[in-house]
């Protein structure tokens, strides 16, 4: 059974700061990883799609990583913003399922 | 125009009352999933349909039912609610994956609490 566990719970940083945000994933046998942004009261927006073939995928000043050998995903946020203030979620789809699997979420706060 | 909206978005209910939150999507997408939010949990899928006459039961589909009424929608009932069903709903929908691509596009939630 694929589990998916995102450390820290929340992190708290200052404007300006490049952050990473670490994911990691039991089983490697994995079709895609998503990491997802969730603002308070409104749903998730997805980031960024790693498939299985790919090492990483980036979109402006963010960055996904994919080490399946290893287990593990991160989110490199570069010269943070307060507007990067929310939680992200990452999710594993393994292979031959038919559903993500969501981690607990990072909230992340910048503080100006 | 939102892609996906659910109804309600807030919704305060008794035990043992039957409820339906409803989900519409105008992306044209053929997956729909209901999935509910609980602190420190993360989301867990609850049903999830692939088209029309396909329906599937998620992680966690014990004391829910759902309904495809047609491709753009897709309704979460709960029969009888109970306390430990308050939580944030969220409805999603996505393609099917092609070439390792399948994203999912969500709806805003619907935060139901159960008294």
């Amino acid at each position: 059974k694929q589990e998916v566990t995102q450390i820290p719970a929340a992190l708290s940083v200052p404007e300006g700061e490049n952050l990473v945000l670490n994911c990691s994933f039991t089983d490697s046998a994995i079709y895609n990883l998503q990491w997802f942004r969730q603002d308070p009261g409104k749903g998730l927006t997805s980031l960024l799609l790693i498939q299985s073939s790919q090492r990483e995928q980036t979109s402006g000043r963010l960055n996904a990583s994919l080490d399946k050998s290893s287990g593990r995903s991160t989110l490199y946020i570069a010269a943070s913003q307060p507007g990067d203030s929310a939680t992200y979620l990452c999710a594993v789809r393994t292979q031959g399922a038919q559903k993500l699997v969501f981690g607990q979420g990072t909230r992340l706060t910048i503080n100006p | 125009d939102a892609d996906v909206t659910q109804t309600p978005r807030n919704r305060i209910t008794k035990t043992g009352k039957r409820i339906m939150l409803e989900c519409s999507q105008t992306k044209g997408h053929d997956r729909m999933y209901w999935y509910r939010q609980d602190p420190g949990l993360g989301l867990r899928l609850i049903y999830y349909s692939f088209d029309v006459k396909d329906i599937n039961k998620g992680e966690i589909s014990d004391g829910y039912s759902v309904s495809r009424q047609a491709q753009a929608k897709f309704s979460l009932s709960l029969e009888s609610a109970i306390p430990n069903q308050t939580a944030l709903y969220f409805c999603a929908t996505s393609d099917p994956p092609t070439s390792g691509q399948e994203t999912q596009y969500f709806g805003p939630g619907t935060r139901l609490l159960v008294l």
